[in-house]
């Protein structure tokens, strides 16, 4: 069965850091991009960042750039996303989705809060 | 970059038919537009990319025949036919915008479909 599992979010506050990590398993991690999307409470869904295949190329939406680090270990098949300098308006849950052409397989995602 | 259009919500009864739009800014009529389908709680799910002539590639898994797209202009149309219970989601449409070293995934704001 094709999966993406995150794990790693919880409760930290203002300028604290956070590491998310992404698990796939069903399929060849090593020949798809990733990609990390998040959806506030209430809101609809915001791209984060995205990885290729081997990691040449990585994109940041502005929102987070200089502060969040996409990467992967196609070794592990797995997907990791470090956020620093957290503020309260990242507080989210924060999905992994894999991508050939469209992202097509979403994980269930994993809530990260942050607040005082 | 695009920015895409939704209007937070539409309502159908059981067993009617709703068109749900997706409207990308002034000059982009020719990007092609992926929709998703989020159930309450859940993490969302691809449903099928859109262009102006269509469908372009393959539905989602497990995407039912009653789930159609049609496109035009600057609109991106998904409609539901005979909506049943388990159609009532929220619905996103995202664009990809950029390649090379500057690429950026967009979003709507999504539309809440309630099955009346």
């Amino acid at each position: 069965e094709v999966q993406l599992v995150e794990s790693g979010g919880g409760l930290v506050k203002p300028g604290g850091s956070l590491r998310l990590s992404c698990a796939a398993s069903g399929f060849t991690f090593s020949s798809y991009s990733m990609n990390w999307v998040r959806q506030a409470p209430g809101k609809g869904l915001e791209w984060v960042s995205s990885i290729s295949s081997s990691s040449s190329y990585i994109y940041y939406a502005d929102s987070v750039k200089g502060r969040f680090t996409i990467s992967r270990d196609n070794a592990k098949n797995s997907l990791y996303l470090q956020m620093n300098s957290l503020r309260a308006e990242d507080t989210a849950v924060y999905y992994c989705a894999r991508r050939l052409d469209y992202m097509d397989v979403w994980g269930k995602g994993t809530t990260v809060t942050v607040s005082s | 970059q695009p920015v895409l259009t939704q209007p937070p919500s539409a309502s159908a009864s059981l067993g009617a038919s709703v068109t749900l739009t997706c409207t990308l800014s002034s000059g982009y009529s020719n990007y092609k537009v992926d929709w998703y389908q989020q159930r309450p709680g859940k993490g969302p799910r691809f449903v099928m990319r859109v262009g102006t002539g269509g469908i372009v590639g393959s539905k989602g898994d497990g995407i039912p025949d009653r789930f159609s797209v049609l496109g035009s202009g600057l609109n991106r149309y998904l409609t539901i036919k005979n909506i049943q219970e388990e159609d009532e989601s929220d619905y996103h449409c995202g664009a990809d915008h950029g390649s090379g070293s500057n690429f950026v995934r967009v979003f709507g704001g999504g539309t809440k479909l309630t099955v009346l």
